[in-house]
């Protein structure tokens, strides 16, 4: 069975340093992967999103990931760091074992980025 | 852009009650799911629905949860009899195909007293 792995519940960054948070999956398929961005109070928005095409994905608000295969890993980054970008991130796997696509998330990482 | 509507935002309720979870999927979409977190954890997938009928559920879906579509437009989910740990919050999803990649809610946050 699929599952996720988010390395640091809690990752702290300055402003506009580089943001890394970590995530490592584990699928006997070639997975379907994504990131998604919580913040306080709100819902789950989609970041962006792996489905077997190009290997750096980039998405909304300046996050890419690179899919690593040998690594079985699908890091988030982005360059430069803002205030906006405090939430909880969440990293998730397709697992379709049992017909339906359903998704398998991680922990979540929560990133406070500091003034 | 089209989005999924949960409500209510909150809702209370007293143990033991009964307690529907109302959600609007973005309206040409077939495949509808629920999911949860409880407070501080991890979201889990609780129930996938396509053609009027559960398509896969987890071991958290037991006897006490349901799911209907009871006419084209709302997606609910029912807890019979709510027990404290039922506290979470719950977001509805939807999807236009049998692929991975769909839209979420903005969550109802259910909270047990």
């Amino acid at each position: 069975a699929q599952s996720v792995t988010q390395l640091g519940s809690h990752v702290s960054v300055s402003e506009g340093a580089l943001v890394l948070l970590r995530c490592n999956y584990s699928s006997s398929v070639p997975p379907y992967l994504f990131w998604y961005v919580q913040y306080p109070n709100q819902g789950l928005q989609l970041l962006l999103k792996y489905t077997s095409a190009a290997t750096l994905v980039k998405g909304i608000n300046g996050f890419e990931a690179e899919f690593k295969k040998s690594e079985t890993s699908f890091h988030l980054t982005k360059p430069s760091a803002h205030m906006s970008d405090a939430a909880e991130y969440f990293c998730a796997v397709s697992d379709k074992t049992s017909g339906t696509y359903k998704y398998i998330f991680g922990t979540g990482t929560r990133l406070k980025v500091l003034a | 852009e089209p989005e999924v509507t949960q409500t209510p935002s909150h809702q209370v309720t007293q143990m033991g009650q009964e307690v529907i979870l109302r959600c609007v999927p973005i309206s040409n979409h077939l495949y509808f799911y629920w999911y949860r977190q409880i407070l501080g954890q991890k979201v889990e997938f609780l129930v996938s629905f396509y053609n009027n009928e559960i398509s896969e559920k987890s071991e958290i879906f037991d006897d006490q949860f349901s799911v209907e579509r009871p006419d084209g437009s709302n997606f609910t989910l029912k807890i019979r009899s709510t027990k404290l740990e039922d506290s979470a919050m719950y977001f509805c999803a939807s999807s236009n195909q049998q692929q991975p990649g769909y839209t979420f809610g903005s969550g109802t946050r259910l909270t047990v007293v």
